[in-house]
């Protein structure tokens, strides 16, 4: 049973750049969370998907924008990036519980 | 303010040298409290959710504790390959709109 499965494992950009990560979430999962994890740091929630719709969103700027689609799988863009935007970003998937599995994560390094 | 803070933020045992590692929280609405295990370049693997005081719970060397105000992580005789960083999150909010509030982590160096 797959995972967590989030893609490209390592990216690098400049500043001002656009960037769109991807999830897939586990098997039977329906809910899709994204964490921002700076070196060093735990992750920080970024926001939650549910039924194709935003549900909840943590403190990050409309910078950072996301969408879900109807098999489940999610997509995280940041525009206009900076070199604080710089970090481990983490997508989490769960079923209607408390159940979170994590990816193993996109490692954004903006130069 | 919903804030969690592990400590020590880093610790190194000999194998063989039991432990424990804290999670002190404040978080409102707390629906549970979740410990991962991290190794480096890794997303968090899930160990263990807590749900109400005085609730244990055990895997292998690892046992998880919680009280009204704090968590903690005891590792009995450690391994080198329990070396990771240990996170402690609290859950907040309802199934489908929480989200889980992290500490900074514990990082655990066994040496043999």
């Amino acid at each position: 049973d797959a995972g967590v499965t989030q893609s490209p494992t390592h990216l690098i950009k400049t500043r001002g750049q656009q960037v769109t990560l991807r999830c897939s979430p586990k098997s039977g999962h329906d809910t899709v969370s994204w964490y921002q994890q700076a070196l060093g740091q735990g992750p920080q929630f970024i926001f939650q998907y549910y039924e194709e719709e935003e549900r909840q969103r943590g403190n990050f700027p409309d910078r950072f924008s996301g969408h879900q689609f109807p098999n489940y799988s999610s997509e995280l863009n940041v525009n206009a990036l900076l070199l604080g935007d710089s970090a481990l970003y983490l997508c989490a998937s769960s079923l209607s519980d408390y159940g979170y599995t994590f990816g193993s994560g996109t490692r954004l390094t903006v130069v | 303010e919903d804030q969690v803070t592990q400590s020590p933020e880093a610790l190194r045992l000999q194998e063989g040298e039991s432990s424990s590692l804290n999670c002190s929280y404040t978080v409102s609405g707390l629906r549970g409290l979740f410990w991962y295990r991290q190794d480096p370049g890794k997303g968090p693997e899930f160990l263990f959710t807590l749900y109400s005081a005085g609730e244990e719970k055990e895997k292998e060397r690892l046992k998880a504790t919680l009280t009204k105000k704090e968590s903690f992580l005891h590792i009995t005789a450690p391994k080198p390959e329990d070396s990771a960083t240990y996170l402690c999150a609290g859950f907040h909010g309802s199934s489908n709109t929480g989200k889980l509030i992290f500490g900074q982590g514990t990082t655990l160096q066994v040496k043999p």
